[in-house]
Protein backbone atom coordinates (compact mmCIF):
# COMPACT_ATOMS: atom_id res chain seq x y z
CA UNK A 1 0.00 0.00 0.00
CA UNK A 2 1.09 3.59 -0.75
CA UNK A 3 0.80 6.05 1.86
CA UNK A 4 1.43 10.23 1.24
CA UNK A 5 2.01 12.66 3.90
CA UNK A 6 1.39 16.13 3.62
CA UNK A 7 2.73 18.19 7.35
CA UNK A 8 1.56 21.22 6.48
CA UNK A 9 -2.23 22.13 7.41
CA UNK A 10 -1.81 25.64 5.81
CA UNK A 11 0.57 27.78 4.50
CA UNK A 12 0.46 31.90 3.26
CA UNK A 13 2.37 33.74 0.98
CA UNK A 14 2.86 36.77 -0.72
CA UNK A 15 1.76 37.57 -4.17
CA UNK A 16 5.47 37.53 -6.26
CA UNK A 17 7.02 35.54 -3.35
CA UNK A 18 7.93 31.79 -3.57
CA UNK A 19 6.55 29.10 -1.72
CA UNK A 20 7.16 25.48 -1.10
CA UNK A 21 4.78 22.43 -0.09
CA UNK A 22 6.20 19.51 1.54
CA UNK A 23 5.10 15.83 0.75
CA UNK A 24 6.27 12.03 1.90
CA UNK A 25 5.26 9.28 0.58
CA UNK A 26 5.40 5.41 1.26
CA UNK A 27 5.99 2.90 -1.15
CA UNK A 28 7.31 -0.47 -1.78
CA UNK A 29 7.33 -0.55 -5.59
CA UNK A 30 9.67 0.18 -7.79
CA UNK A 31 8.19 2.34 -10.45
CA UNK A 32 5.63 4.54 -9.72
CA UNK A 33 4.00 8.13 -10.74
CA UNK A 34 3.81 11.49 -8.40
CA UNK A 35 1.06 14.33 -8.46
CA UNK A 36 0.18 17.50 -7.47
CA UNK A 37 -3.16 18.30 -7.80
CA UNK A 38 -5.25 21.87 -7.43
CA UNK A 39 -8.70 22.12 -5.86
CA UNK A 40 -9.24 25.42 -6.09
CA UNK A 41 -12.75 26.64 -4.05
CA UNK A 42 -14.88 25.40 -7.41
CA UNK A 43 -13.29 21.86 -5.79
CA UNK A 44 -12.82 20.86 -9.30
CA UNK A 45 -9.31 19.07 -9.25
CA UNK A 46 -6.72 20.36 -11.46
CA UNK A 47 -3.39 18.32 -12.69
CA UNK A 48 -0.57 20.84 -11.12
CA UNK A 49 2.28 18.79 -11.95
CA UNK A 50 3.64 14.88 -12.21
CA UNK A 51 6.58 12.74 -11.99
CA UNK A 52 7.47 9.40 -12.87
CA UNK A 53 9.68 7.54 -10.21
CA UNK A 54 11.87 6.56 -12.82
CA UNK A 55 12.76 9.74 -14.29
CA UNK A 56 16.15 11.35 -12.20
CA UNK A 57 14.86 14.51 -13.85
CA UNK A 58 12.57 17.52 -11.90
CA UNK A 59 9.81 17.92 -13.91
CA UNK A 60 8.51 22.00 -14.14
CA UNK A 61 5.63 23.06 -15.45
CA UNK A 62 6.01 27.10 -16.02
CA UNK A 63 5.83 28.69 -11.98
CA UNK A 64 5.88 25.00 -10.72
CA UNK A 65 8.51 22.56 -10.13
CA UNK A 66 9.13 19.86 -7.87
CA UNK A 67 12.16 18.27 -5.51
CA UNK A 68 12.05 15.20 -6.14
CA UNK A 69 14.05 12.90 -3.69
CA UNK A 70 13.40 9.45 -4.38
CA UNK A 71 15.79 8.00 -1.73
CA UNK A 72 14.19 10.07 0.61
CA UNK A 73 10.72 9.53 -0.68
CA UNK A 74 10.13 13.18 -0.49
CA UNK A 75 7.92 15.06 -3.30
CA UNK A 76 7.88 18.67 -2.42
CA UNK A 77 6.54 21.53 -5.05
CA UNK A 78 7.80 24.63 -5.44
CA UNK A 79 5.56 27.79 -6.57
CA UNK A 80 7.29 30.45 -8.12
CA UNK A 81 6.04 34.36 -8.41
CA UNK A 82 2.96 33.22 -6.36
CA UNK A 83 -0.27 34.65 -8.03
CA UNK A 84 -3.91 34.93 -6.17
CA UNK A 85 -5.05 32.42 -8.55
CA UNK A 86 -3.16 29.98 -7.03
CA UNK A 87 -4.96 30.11 -3.78
CA UNK A 88 -6.23 26.34 -3.51
CA UNK A 89 -6.06 23.19 -1.78
CA UNK A 90 -2.76 21.04 -3.11
CA UNK A 91 -2.81 17.66 -3.10
CA UNK A 92 0.38 15.26 -3.30
CA UNK A 93 -0.57 11.98 -4.86
CA UNK A 94 0.87 8.55 -5.77
CA UNK A 95 0.21 6.21 -8.11
CA UNK A 96 1.53 2.75 -8.12
CA UNK A 97 2.30 1.24 -11.84
CA UNK A 98 0.29 -2.07 -11.53
CA UNK A 99 -3.03 0.27 -10.22
CA UNK A 100 -4.90 3.03 -11.54
CA UNK A 101 -6.35 4.64 -8.10
CA UNK A 102 -4.72 8.00 -6.69
CA UNK A 103 -3.34 7.75 -2.66
CA UNK A 104 -3.49 11.53 -1.77
CA UNK A 105 -2.32 13.05 1.12
CA UNK A 106 -4.56 15.59 3.62
CA UNK A 107 -3.84 18.48 1.71
CA UNK A 108 -1.99 21.77 2.01
CA UNK A 109 -4.41 25.31 2.02
CA UNK A 110 -2.56 27.81 0.22
CA UNK A 111 -3.20 31.37 0.55
CA UNK A 112 -1.63 33.61 -1.69
CA UNK A 113 -2.40 37.31 -0.27
CA UNK A 114 -1.62 40.68 -2.06
CA UNK B 1 -11.68 21.37 -22.01
CA UNK B 2 -13.38 18.88 -19.65
CA UNK B 3 -13.32 15.06 -20.59
CA UNK B 4 -14.54 13.78 -17.46
CA UNK B 5 -18.56 14.85 -17.15
CA UNK B 6 -20.47 14.48 -13.76
CA UNK B 7 -23.62 15.57 -13.36
CA UNK B 8 -25.61 16.97 -11.10
CA UNK B 9 -23.27 19.34 -9.80
CA UNK B 10 -25.49 19.58 -6.65
CA UNK B 11 -28.98 17.58 -5.73
CA UNK B 12 -30.40 18.17 -2.30
CA UNK B 13 -33.03 15.04 -0.92
CA UNK B 14 -34.65 13.77 1.45
CA UNK B 15 -33.65 11.21 3.47
CA UNK B 16 -34.58 7.47 2.53
CA UNK B 17 -34.54 8.23 -1.13
CA UNK B 18 -32.28 8.01 -3.45
CA UNK B 19 -30.05 9.64 -5.63
CA UNK B 20 -28.26 8.48 -8.86
CA UNK B 21 -24.93 10.69 -10.18
CA UNK B 22 -23.12 10.03 -13.15
CA UNK B 23 -19.98 10.14 -14.82
CA UNK B 24 -18.88 10.38 -18.29
CA UNK B 25 -15.87 9.96 -20.09
CA UNK B 26 -16.28 12.41 -22.87
CA UNK B 27 -12.85 11.38 -24.96
CA UNK B 28 -12.09 8.14 -23.95
CA UNK B 29 -13.70 4.45 -23.42
CA UNK B 30 -12.73 4.21 -19.75
CA UNK B 31 -12.29 0.33 -18.88
CA UNK B 32 -11.58 1.65 -15.00
CA UNK B 33 -13.68 4.84 -13.56
CA UNK B 34 -13.35 5.40 -9.70
CA UNK B 35 -15.35 6.92 -7.17
CA UNK B 36 -14.29 9.00 -4.11
CA UNK B 37 -16.01 10.97 -1.50
CA UNK B 38 -14.38 14.19 -0.08
CA UNK B 39 -16.17 15.53 3.51
CA UNK B 40 -15.09 19.10 4.21
CA UNK B 41 -11.96 20.52 4.35
CA UNK B 42 -10.51 16.60 3.89
CA UNK B 43 -8.70 15.13 1.18
CA UNK B 44 -10.47 12.73 -1.37
CA UNK B 45 -11.18 8.93 -0.29
CA UNK B 46 -11.09 6.35 -2.49
CA UNK B 47 -14.39 4.34 -2.11
CA UNK B 48 -14.57 2.05 -5.30
CA UNK B 49 -13.41 1.14 -8.91
CA UNK B 50 -15.87 1.17 -11.46
CA UNK B 51 -14.85 -2.10 -13.52
CA UNK B 52 -16.85 -1.99 -17.35
CA UNK B 53 -19.07 -5.26 -17.79
CA UNK B 54 -18.45 -6.76 -13.87
CA UNK B 55 -18.91 -5.61 -10.71
CA UNK B 56 -17.48 -2.91 -8.65
CA UNK B 57 -14.53 -3.42 -6.68
CA UNK B 58 -15.00 -1.68 -2.83
CA UNK B 59 -12.72 0.17 -0.58
CA UNK B 60 -12.68 -1.58 2.98
CA UNK B 61 -15.92 -0.26 4.93
CA UNK B 62 -18.03 1.24 1.94
CA UNK B 63 -20.94 -0.34 1.88
CA UNK B 64 -21.27 -1.99 -1.26
CA UNK B 65 -25.76 -2.05 -0.79
CA UNK B 66 -25.42 1.77 0.02
CA UNK B 67 -23.31 2.76 -3.13
CA UNK B 68 -24.57 1.32 -6.26
CA UNK B 69 -21.84 1.21 -8.99
CA UNK B 70 -23.02 0.85 -12.86
CA UNK B 71 -20.68 0.98 -15.62
CA UNK B 72 -22.87 -0.48 -18.52
CA UNK B 73 -20.69 1.64 -20.94
CA UNK B 74 -17.17 2.40 -21.73
CA UNK B 75 -18.19 6.11 -21.13
CA UNK B 76 -20.88 6.31 -18.50
CA UNK B 77 -20.28 4.98 -14.54
CA UNK B 78 -23.24 6.04 -12.16
CA UNK B 79 -23.19 5.80 -8.29
CA UNK B 80 -26.78 5.37 -6.61
CA UNK B 81 -26.61 6.52 -3.49
CA UNK B 82 -29.59 4.64 -1.89
CA UNK B 83 -31.53 5.31 1.70
CA UNK B 84 -29.99 8.26 1.77
CA UNK B 85 -29.46 9.34 5.35
CA UNK B 86 -27.67 12.58 6.23
CA UNK B 87 -24.59 11.21 7.42
CA UNK B 88 -23.95 10.55 3.42
CA UNK B 89 -24.16 14.36 2.57
CA UNK B 90 -20.85 14.86 0.86
CA UNK B 91 -18.79 15.55 -2.12
CA UNK B 92 -18.96 12.85 -4.26
CA UNK B 93 -15.95 13.25 -7.42
CA UNK B 94 -15.20 10.75 -10.33
CA UNK B 95 -12.31 9.95 -12.19
CA UNK B 96 -10.95 8.35 -14.91
CA UNK B 97 -7.29 7.47 -16.36
CA UNK B 98 -5.89 5.94 -18.89
CA UNK B 99 -4.48 5.92 -22.33
CA UNK B 100 -1.09 6.77 -23.11
CA UNK B 101 -1.85 8.65 -20.20
CA UNK B 102 -0.71 8.27 -15.90
CA UNK B 103 -2.57 11.06 -14.29
CA UNK B 104 -6.27 11.15 -13.08
CA UNK B 105 -8.98 13.44 -15.10
CA UNK B 106 -11.70 14.23 -12.87
CA UNK B 107 -15.10 15.42 -12.96
CA UNK B 108 -16.82 18.44 -11.41
CA UNK B 109 -17.80 16.86 -8.07
CA UNK B 110 -21.28 16.21 -7.09
CA UNK B 111 -22.35 17.89 -3.69
CA UNK B 112 -24.68 15.61 -2.08
CA UNK B 113 -27.38 17.41 0.89
CA UNK B 114 -29.57 14.93 2.56
CA UNK B 115 -32.41 16.89 4.05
Amino acid sequence: AQTVTQSQPEMSVQEAETVTLSCTYDTSESNYYLFWYKQPPSRQMILVIRQEAYKQQNATENRFSVNFQKAAKSFSLKISDSQLGDTAMYFCASRSNSGYALNFGKGTSLLVTP
Amino acid sequence: GAVVSQHPSWVICKSGTSVKIECRSLDFQATTMFWYRQFPKQSLMLMATSNEGSKATYEQGVEKDKFLINHASLTLSTLTVTSAHPEDSSFYICSRTGGMNTEAFFGQGTRLTVV
